[in-house]
């Protein structure tokens, strides 16, 4: 059975802390890692990641993964309040374009 | 990315009535997906809206209860069949992005079932 795990599960800090989430996955036809923010309804896309030690990077957020040990990071440096969500670790697969299974989620609360 | 719109936006239903959520896609895309988000968990796949066919589910959801229909390659609906408190969750459409890399959300649609 395909397994997608994030960890921690929630996490508490403030201001200005860094933080770093974790994804491991055991999966078959694997095709893509995904990374999405998820505020109140809709998750929006962060990272897409289909190659090992590639960093992709967008302003204070960055995303690597390893494909060797099937895991993904994403950090968060500086936080601000606004960082505040959950993030959310998705496997696409080689089968079905576009069709991802989802981990349970980090819930980040970030303090003034 | 598609810009995706869903409607309702959010609903309050009574047990045993059904519910069509509706979704919009501002470009052609041959699958569309729907997920669903129970209160506190992530989301879980319903099944793949394929045009010209039947729509494929995932284990645990049946056509009886969420059929879906996909007239065509921009549009689909999702009903929510005799619903029950259960069913009180975030339906999200969604389509995948170019390349089939990722995949993109409507805005979702939050029904709760009384």
């Amino acid at each position: 059975e395909d397994k997608v795990v994030q960890s921690p599960l929630s996490l508490v800090v403030h201001e200005g802390d860094t933080v770093t989430l974790n994804c491991s996955y055991e999966v078959t036809n694997f095709r893509s890692l995904l990374w999405y923010k998820q505020e109140k309804k809709a998750p929006t896309f962060l990272f897409m990641l289909t190659s090992s030690g590639i960093e992709k990077k967008s302003g204070r957020l960055s995303s690597i993964l390893d494909k060797k040990e099937l895991f993904s990071i994403l950090n968060i440096t500086a936080t601000q309040t606004g960082d505040s969500a959950v993030y959310l670790c998705a496997v696409g697969f080689n089968t079905n374009a576009g069709k991802s299974t989802f981990g349970d989620g980090t819930t980040l609360t970030v303090k003034p | 990315s598609a810009v995706i719109s869903q409607k309702p936006s959010r609903d309050i239903c009574q047990r045993g009535t059904s519910l069509t959520i509706q979704c919009q896609v501002d470009s052609q895309v041959t699958m569309m997906f729907w997920y669903r988000q129970q209160p506190g968990q992530s989301l879980t796949l319903i099944a793949t809206a394929n045009q010209g066919s039947e729509a494929t589910y995932e284990s645990g959801f049946v056509i009886d209860k969420f059929p879906i229909s996909r007239p065509n390659l921009t549009f689909s609906t999702l009903t929510v069949s005799n619903m029950s408190p259960e069913d009180s969750s975030i339906y999200l459409c969604s389509v995948p992005g170019q390349g089939g890399n990722t995949i993109y959300f409507g805005e979702g649609s939050w029904l709760t079932v009384v």
